[in-house]
């Protein structure tokens, strides 16, 4: 079945830092590839997405482009926030799954002043 | 454009009530998903309806859980007796279509504890 499977946490980086957090997948066909953010209390909400090979999803400074080849959709941003401290969670939803997702175990950042 | 509502946000029981959920899609979504998150067990999807219809429900738990989606703009999520371990955070979520290329929406939660 399909898989997500993400950079174990957490993440701690001083402010201004590059932050990468990996994600590569496994699926049959050619799903769609997502980034969702949970900020506390709160529930998750989309961050990009992209729908086909090749395609960068980006938002907020965020970047991340769907590799077939090696089946991931890394998470970049070139320069990180206090208030990027959040959890992430990477996922995927194919066509065949009636809109049905997978989602990955999450990833908590902290980002430090 | 009003998001995912869930009731209540907050909900303590004690073992062995009743316990109901309850979530109104986002207007003229045709998905909705139910999902558990616990730390120790993460974000587990319970079940999702597409156009009112319960398409899988392989991820709910027991027989103690039961849902219902009487119309497009309505969903319960029931448990029945409720257990300390079923305390956790409950997510209902919903999404335009039933594509695989359709952002699902979030509602802020219900967290709920079993004493």
């Amino acid at each position: 079945g399909d898989s997500v499977t993400q950079m174990e946490g957490p993440v701690t980086l001083s402010e201004e830092a590059f932050l990468t957090i990996n994600c590569t997948y496994t699926a049959t066909g050619y799903p769609s590839l997502f980034w969702y953010v949970q900020y506390p209390g709160e529930g998750l909400q989309l961050l990009l997405k992209a729908t086909k090979a090749d395609d960068k999803g980006s938002n907020k400074g965020f970047e991340a482009t769907y590799r077939k080849e090696t089946t991931s959709f890394h998470l970049e941003k070139g320069s990180v926030q206090v208030s990027d401290s959040a959890v992430y969670f990477c996922a995927l939803s194919a066509e065949t799954n009636a809109g049905k997702s997978t989602f990955g175990d999450g990833t908590t950042l902290t980002v430090k002043p | 454009d009003a998001g995912v509502i869930q009731s209540p946000r907050h909900e303590v029981t004690e073992m062995g009530q009743e316990v109901t959920l309850r979530c109104k899609p986002i207007s003229g979504h045709n998905s909705l998903f139910w999902y558990r998150q616990t730390m120790m067990r993460g974000l587990e999807l319970l079940i999702y309806f597409n156009n009112n219809v319960p398409i899988d429900d392989s991820g709910m738990p027991e027989d103690r859980f039961s849902a219902k989606m009487p119309n497009a703009s309505f969903s319960t999520l029931k448990i029945q007796p409720s257990e300390p371990r079923d305390s956790a955070v409950y997510f209902c979520a919903s999404s335009r279509r039933t594509s695989g290329t359709d952002t699902q929406y979030f509602g802020p939660g219900t967290r709920l504890t079993v004493l």
